[in-house]
């Protein structure tokens, strides 16, 4: 039973283009967290979904950041018009149901030059 | 929201020590766990322990929800045990963490 995928692990994005993370949770798993942390910070929420719903975005930035959960598919975190205050590690978690234990992704690296 | 305190936010150990990391809450939580990231980022689950005692080698947890608080401990401190420790409650809201330096 393979873990919580993330990927790409690092990615690098000029200011201005856009950003794709991907989260495929583990098997049977349909509820997905993102979160971003800055350097020697912790875990910020953003976002929390469940397959085709959006639960709880309250951590979300109004402009430019979206998130969705496919039926099908992994969990996205989009990034558009990326600036330089984006960099930062985007992990995921994912659980069975909202109350269950919850495991991370590895994480994605996101820096922008 | 619920509002959560991780305390001591810093601690410094000198390896064979033992410690207790907390966390408070301002109300009572449901779901919480314990994880651990090591110096290299990665998140590690230590503990789902929405009530009651858990143990795991040297490292035990206690959550007593009716207080509102739950309890880390880490006996033997190894240089290993180094990184940040969170706990997370409800939705996957985390505390801010405490960091631990364990020296050799």
């Amino acid at each position: 039973n393979a873990g919580v995928m993330q990927n790409p692990r690092h990615l690098v994005r000029r200011r201005g283009q856009e950003a794709r993370l991907r989260c495929s949770p583990m098997k049977g798993h349909s509820h997905v967290y993102w979160y971003r942390q800055l350097p020697e910070e912790g875990l910020k929420f953003m976002v929390y979904l469940q397959k085709e719903n959006i639960i709880d975005e309250s951590g979300m930035p109004k402009e430019r950041f979206s998130a969705e959960f496919p039926k099908e598919g992994p969990s996205i975190l989009r990034i558009q018009q990326v600036v330089r205050g984006d960099s930062a590690a985007y992990f995921c978690a994912s659980s069975a149901t909202g109350n269950t234990e919850a495991f991370f992704g590895q994480g994605t690296r996101l820096t922008v030059v | 929201g619920i509002q959560v305190e991780q305390s001591p936010p810093d601690l410094i150990l000198q390896e064979g020590a033992n410690s207790t990391l907390r966390c408070n809450f301002s109300d009572s939580v449901n779901n919480l766990q314990w994880f651990h990231q090591n110096p290299w980022g990665q998140l590690i689950n230590l503990f789902y322990i929405p009530s009651g005692t858990k143990q795991n080698g040297r490292l035990s947890a206690t959550t007593v929800a009716t207080e509102r608080y739950s309890l880390l401990y880490i006996s033997s401190s190894q240089t290993t045990d180094s990184g940040v420790y969170f706990c997370a409650f409800n939705d996957m809201r985390f505390g801010a963490g405490t960091r631990l330096t364990v020296k050799p």
